[in-house]
């Protein structure tokens, strides 16, 4: 049961350019999350989406798209990369949305030099 | 809006009882959720509350009074592995199901021997 996914699990960019993080949980969960972590912070909410094929966005979502084509998969883009968004990244999900616990993977460790 | 204070870092002995505090506001509550992080981990789901008062789950009990906008996390006979980072989460939403959280900053316990 291997529960969320996260790939890749350390990446370094230089500004400018782009990637993809891929998340994938194997729970049947609805409910997707892309979180950021820094230093000194909470945990901060990106994008999340509600089903397959709807995204929405979320506290900080300047710089990062998304996209659930796939009820299983969440990805997470960043098409020209700034120092700022070196951060760890964490994805999650949940059954039932309101109420009902987070499951979050591994995260991803990114820098953007 | 939402905000939550907690303590940044406390420390406790190996088998002492220790208490962390999460004061938060939020537009319309829709209970707390906390959180255990360990270092280089991903968040995992400990408790969650809506209805004041205390709930017991082994070793780590999770109160609420709604009225003060207070709850604490109690962890009991401490052991080594309870050093982590303990986040306390509130829904941004009320009456909705998109499930998204506010975290706060966390609370770093370390424990010694």
């Amino acid at each position: 049961n291997a529960g969320v996914t996260q790939t890749p699990k350390f990446r370094v960019l230089k500004t400018g350019q782009s990637m993809t993080l891929l998340c994938a949980q194997d729970m049947n969960h609805e409910y997707m999350y892309w979180y950021r972590q820094d230093p000194g912070m909470g945990l901060r909410l990106i994008h999340y989406s509600v089903g397959e094929g709807t995204t929405a966005k979320g506290e900080v979502p300047d710089g990062y798209n998304v996209s659930r084509l796939k009820k299983q998969n969440f990805l997470l883009g960043l098409e020209s990369a700034a120092p700022s968004q070196t951060s760890v990244y964490f994805c999650a999900s949940s059954d039932r949305g309101y109420n009902s616990p987070l499951h979050f993977g591994n995260g991803t460790r990114l820098t953007v030099t | 809006g939402q905000n939550i204070d907690q303590p940044t870092e406390m420390t406790a002995t190996e088998g002492a009882i220790v208490q962390i505090n999460c004061t938060y506001q939020t537009s319309g509550f829709n209970g707390l959720f906390w959180y255990q992080q360990h270092a280089g981990e991903a968040p995992t789901f400990l408790s969650y509350n809506v209805l004041d008062g205390l709930e017991e789950k082994g070793r780590f009990s999770s109160f609420l009074s709604r009225s003060k906008g207070y709850s604490y996390l109690l962890l009991k006979e401490l052991q080594m592995k309870d050093s982590a980072s303990y986040l306390c989460a509130v829904p941004i939403d009320r009456g909705s199901t998109l499930g998204r959280l506010y975290f706060g900053r966390g609370t770093q316990l370390t424990v010694w021997p």
